[in-house]
């Protein structure tokens, strides 16, 4: 079954760049699936980030839209997200899940990490 | 903007019912989906496709839909079910969650 796991520094510096990894474990990112990054501030609800095919098509959050990056390496079975221009309102566990087609549901998803955007 | 309303709470009492709403103009047009998250945790898919049940949930948890309304209805709670419950929908922007409704077990 599918597995995935973030991974990336826990803290970042304000007008930084939060730069995340999700390993994908079980299967293969090159399957017909979407790969998704959604976040939850402590304590708050989640949010969407966006999402990528696997052949390179993506749908971002047009509130983030502007500051990311969601890419997929094939050959290294993963798929990155960078978020530009960060401030404290960043700051978040971030998820990555898988979902079977665009804007439907997440199903596995990762185990979660968290990012602080302080000084 | 598209959003998804939920009760920010429910309190229901061991074997009883509990019923947790998620609204929104568009969601005759689009599928809702159901998560549960315990504390600590990653949230789990319950609910999909508005009543499809995935494999390895619990028969107790279903969904229904009517009108604008999505329905989550856990049948004989357990204190186990004490999680926040968010919904999740689309519109042509993108994917959207609800608030979250916090189901209490007393």
């Amino acid at each position: 079954q599918v597995q995935l796991q973030e991974s990336g520094p826990g803290l970042v510096k304000p007008s930084g760049t939060l730069s995340l990894t999700c390993a994908v474990s079980g299967g293969s990112i090159s399957s017909s699936n979407w790969w998704s990054w959604v976040r939850q501030p402590p304590g708050k609800g989640l949010e969407w980030i966006g999402e990528i095919h696997y052949s390179g098509s993506t749908n971002y959050n047009p509130s983030l839209k502007s500051r990311l990056t969601i890419s997929r390496d094939k050959s290294k079975n993963h798929f990155s997200l960078k978020l530009t221009s960060v401030t404290a309102a960043d700051t978040a566990v971030y998820y990555c899940a898988r979902n079977l087609a665009a804007f439907t549901w997440f199903d596995p998803w990762g185990q979660g990490t968290l990012v602080t955007v302080s000084s | 903007s598209y959003e998804l309303t939920q009760p920010p709470s429910v309190s229901v009492s061991p074997g009883q019912t509990a019923r947790i709403t998620c609204s929104a103009d568009a969601l005759p047009k689009q599928f809702a989906y159901w998560y549960q998250q315990k504390p600590g945790q990653a949230p789990v898919l319950v609910i999909y496709k508005d009543s499809e049940r995935p494999s390895g949930i619990p028969e107790r948890f279903s969904g229904s839909s009517s009108g604008t309304t999505v329905t989550l209805t856990i049948s004989g709670v357990q204190a186990e079910d004490e999680a926040d419950y968010y919904c999740q929908s689309a519109d042509s922007s993108g994917t959207v969650f609800g608030g979250g409704t916090k189901l209490t077990v007393l």
